[in-house]
Formats: C-alpha cells, sequence, structure tokens
C-alpha cells in the first residue's frame, strides 16, 4: 500500500479551465510538498505547506491535517503547465524525519 | 548559482558492467538522497545520506551502492546484481537548517542497459 495516493492519474483540460489535483496520504508528516516534472525530467518544487493555503500565481496549495487531505489547483490553466505534478509527504517521526513519500504523479496535459 | 548536478543526463551500459552515478551540490546541504522513477510509479529511495561518512538503505537498495567522503558529492553505483537497472534516477539534497527540509533535485540520469 502506498503512502501517498493521488488522483486523477491522467489530466486533460481546455486552456483556460480550472484544475484540481488531489493527494491523500495516510502517514503521520511534518509537511507535503507539490512537485512539478517537466518531460526532460527535472523536477521542481512549487509549495511546501504544513497547514492552510498557499498560493503562487495561477497554483493555489490547500492541505487538511485532520482529513489527511491536499489539493494543488491551477486557476486559467495554459498548455505550458502541462507536466507531471507530484505529491510528496516528509515523515515526522524518528529515521522517518526528513526523508520524503511520494505518490505516482498526474500527468496533466493542456490544450489550447 | 546554487544547485545540485547530475552527469550525465544519458547513460548507456552493457548488461553485467557496473556504472555510477554522478550528484554534485553546492548548497552546503548536509542531507542528500538517491530516487530511482520508473514509469507509472512514485519516486522510489534508493540511498540517503544526512552526513559526510554515514549512509542509510532506503526502500530499494538491493544491487545499488552508494559512498559520502565529501559533503558534496554522493555517488551511486550500479552493480550487476541490480536485477532491472534500467530506469531514471534522480539525487536530491536538503538542509534541517531553520527547521526546513526543503529537497532541491537534480536534473537526473537516463541509464539504459542492454
Amino acid at each position: 500500500k502506498n503512502e501517498v495516493e493521488q488522483s486523477p492519474q491522467n489530466l486533460t483540460a481546455q486552456e483556460g479551465e480550472f484544475i484540481t489535483i488531489n493527494c491523500s496520504y495516510s502517514v503521520g508528516i511534518s509537511a507535503l510538498h507539490w512537485l512539478q516534472q517537466h518531460p526532460g525530467g527535472g523536477i521542481v518544487s512549487l509549495f511546501m505547506l504544513s497547514s492552510g493555503k498557499k498560493k503562487h500565481g495561477r497554483l493555489i496549495a490547500t492541505i487538511n491535517i485532520q482529513e489527511k487531505h491536499s489539493s494543488l489547483h491551477i486557476t486559467a490553466s495554459h498548455p505550458r503547465d502541462s507536466a507531471v505534478y507530484i505529491c510528496a509527504v516528509r515523515g515526522n517521526r524518528g529515521s522517518t524525519l526528513g526523508r520524503l513519500y511520494f505518490g505516482r504523479g498526474t500527468q496533466l496535459t493542456v490544450w489550447p | 548559482d546554487g544547485g545540485i548536478t547530475q552527469s550525465p543526463k544519458y547513460l548507456f551500459r552493457k548488461e553485467g558492467q557496473n556504472v555510477t552515478l554522478s550528484c554534485e551540490q553546492n548548497l552546503n546541504h548536509d542531507a542528500m538522497y538517491w530516487y530511482r522513477q520508473d514509469p507509472g510509479q512514485g519516486l522510489r529511495l534508493i540511498y540517503y545520506s544526512q552526513i559526510v561518512n554515514d549512509f542509510q538503505k532506503g526502500d530499494i537498495a538491493e544491487g545499488y551502492s552508494v559512498s559520502r567522503e565529501k559533503k558534496e558529492s554522493f555517488p551511486l553505483t550500479v552493480t550487476s546484481a541490480q536485477k532491472n537497472p534500467t530506469a531514471f534516477y534522480l539525487c536530491a539534497s536538503s538542509s534541517p537548517r531553520g527547521g526546513s527540509y526543503e529537497q532541491y533535485f537534480g536534473p537526473g540520469t537516463r541509464l539504459t542497459v542492454t
């Protein structure tokens, strides 16, 4: 069983649409990360959050610690948003402190 | 600029050969990690090191070896014992300073073994 589950696995949208990607986790965490991976393979960090909500441009990330759930929203989607979005959680105890557990990723394709 | 470099970007090897993947960081981070990525699967932890001259096995360490002789370098050797070595390998680093363990990733090395 994976500690982090993402949905959907694949997502296709028209330019301008509002997009939501969901992440649920089953372990105790100290923080949750949203990562973006482009076709070349490199990964960049979009958000790191432990409570509430963060916004950066057209991207919004929320987390509900009690429900162990996070969402990544993209407003006014654009073809350049096409990428794999990965949810990862950071463990909060003992030997798991600092290490990340990853979801399988959501492949987003935005058509013009 | 500070960051993580991995070389080479693409690597081809014959089955039965050991191969070493390079990872260097100039972020002054204490911790470094190696992940493997396969299609349709999340990143899986191979090895990690929280300090120089110390490292621990991750979830899929069999067939791999690492060293951490310098703070900025964490090379990964894929040995001939690794049953299915063809994959995308990502190196990352982080620092617990200030309570933040945010990980920074390298560009990755795509290894193909035939």
